[in-house]
């Protein structure tokens, strides 16, 4: 089974701190994302990566940033955290080619931002 | 962008009923791809059925069925003979077959009463 795991499943946080929410998948995906999903919201994507220190912009990328050094791991840096990022952050990736469509997810970070 | 709307933000059903529920997506591009993902309380992204929309015919996964009306451009959920195990949050998922990120609409909180 593929498995993408992050790191912490709640984080409490203060307004201004640098926060880094980590992403681990095992089954050697091109395709990395964050989404972050908020009440009648849905999910909505931040950042995706596609390969190693490559990036994309999402729909919302303002006050985030991400890092993808190593193929199996893509973080999410908020560089000075609001109010307005409390939320739930998922991860996901997937392959690439035909028939590779689908999303694996992991469990998500429900982030607090006091 | 494309964008995903899911009109219904709650719905319920009485177990062993059928329910459907409504996604409708705004696209120009002719290949790509629909998913319906299930939530439940645990947080864990789970696909439950997925289309082509190259495919005229409609997906099937056991209770779970799909209308997909292309020229509509709208792709309900049919979950037959509902189980208590049903309720959850479900999303419709679009995404392009010519690039790799996904977009959601804005779910649907399923109940499921005994």
């Amino acid at each position: 089974d593929v498995k993408v795991t992050q790191s912490s499943r709640y984080l409490v946080k203060r307004t201004g701190e640098k926060v880094f929410l980590e992403c681990v998948q095992d089954m050697d995906h091109e395709n990395m994302f964050w989404y972050r999903q908020d009440p009648g919201l849905g999910l909505r994507l931040i950042y995706f990566s596609y390969d190693v220190k490559m990036k994309e912009k999402g729909d919302i990328p303002e006050g985030y940033s991400v890092s993808r050094e190593k193929k199996e791991r893509f973080s999410l840096i908020l560089e000075s955290a609001s109010t307005n990022q409390t939320s739930m952050y998922l991860c996901a990736s997937s392959d690439t080619g035909t028939g590779s469509e689908k999303l694996f997810f992991g469990s998500g970070t429900q982030l607090s931002v006091l | 962008a494309q964008t995903v709307t899911q009109s219904q933000p709650e719905m319920s059903v009485q177990e062993a009923e059928t329910v459907t529920l409504s996604c409708t997506y705004d696209t120009s591009e002719s290949d790509y791809y629909l998913f319906w993902y299930k939530q439940p309380p645990s947080r864990q992204m789970i696909l439950v059925i997925r289309q082509e929309a190259y495919k005229q015919q409609n997906a099937t996964e056991n209770r779970f069925s799909v209308n997909f009306q292309k020229a509509a451009k709208s792709f309900s959920l049919k979950i037959s003979d509902s189980q208590l195990g049903d309720a959850a949050m479900y999303f419709c998922a679009y995404r392009s077959a010519s690039n790799n990120d996904m977009r959601f609409g804005a779910g649907t909180r399923l109940t499921v009463k005994p």
